[in-house]
């Protein structure tokens, strides 16, 4: 089962250029997440899902956007990188219901030069 | 609002000591879970346990103990005769049940087992 997978692995921008973190889920969850770690920090949410079509704002949301028009795919837009947004990035997807467990793909390390 | 403390920032041991990581939460939901996740070194989350707001039973797997406290909303984790692979960041979340979904996480705690 390949889970989450995000794409890519590691990306480094220059200030003010725009890119597109992928994620995609193929365990059919309604939710999904992206969370930013900064170093020694915890997770910060981002944004949210809970299914095709709705999305949310999380904690973090300036400078993002996402879309989720499918179960599978909730993209992650990064408008106008600023170094402030250098941080390794996670999705993650969960079954509906407060017992389910986060599934995290392996993070987008991102640099912001 | 949801808040998940995790007071250690580091802690380092040597092998076969046995180490207590501590969370402490705060919730006005009245169903909750809380989760522990691990991060080794390589980066990736990976889910240990969860126990749910009702059920205060401590479990054991292995060398790994949890202690969930209701009454000082806690949720401690405990590995015994800890080993080098144990190193890792551990975090401690909390997910409420009328939260859409959305886990709460502490810092972390990064633990160092050295040989």
């Amino acid at each position: 089962n390949a889970g989450v997978t995000q794409t890519p692995k590691f990306r480094i921008l220059k200030i003010g250029q725009s890119m597109t973190l992928q994620c995609t889920q193929d365990m059919n969850h309604n939710y999904m997440y992206w969370y930013r770690q900064d170093p020694g920090m915890g997770l910060k949410l981002i944004y949210y899902s809970v299914g095709a079509g709705i999305t949310d704002k999380g904690e973090v949301p300036n400078g993002y956007n996402v879309s989720r028009s499918t179960t599978e795919d909730f993209p992650l837009r990064l408008e106008l990188a600023a170094p402030s947004q250098t941080s390794v990035y996670f999705c993650a997807s969960t079954q509906q219901g407060v017992n389910s467990p986060l599934h995290f793909g392996n993070g987008t390390r991102l640099t912001v030069t | 609002a949801q808040k998940v403390t995790q007071a250690q920032t580091e802690i380092s041991v040597v092998e076969k000591e046995d180490v207590t990581l501590d969370c402490v939460y705060e919730t006005r939901d009245t169903t909750y879970y809380l989760f522990w996740y691990k991060q080794p070194p390589s980066g990736e989350l990976v889910f240990l346990i969860r126990r749910n707001s009702f059920d205060e039973q401590n479990e054991i797997s292995g060398r790994y103990s949890w202690n969930f406290q209701k009454s000082t909303s806690s949720f401690n984790f405990t590995i015994t005769a800890s080993q080098v692979v144990d190193s890792a960041v551990y975090f401690c979340a909390l997910k409420g049940g009328t939260n859409a979904g959305k886990s709460t996480f502490g810092d972390g705690t990064t633990l160092t087992v050295k040989p």
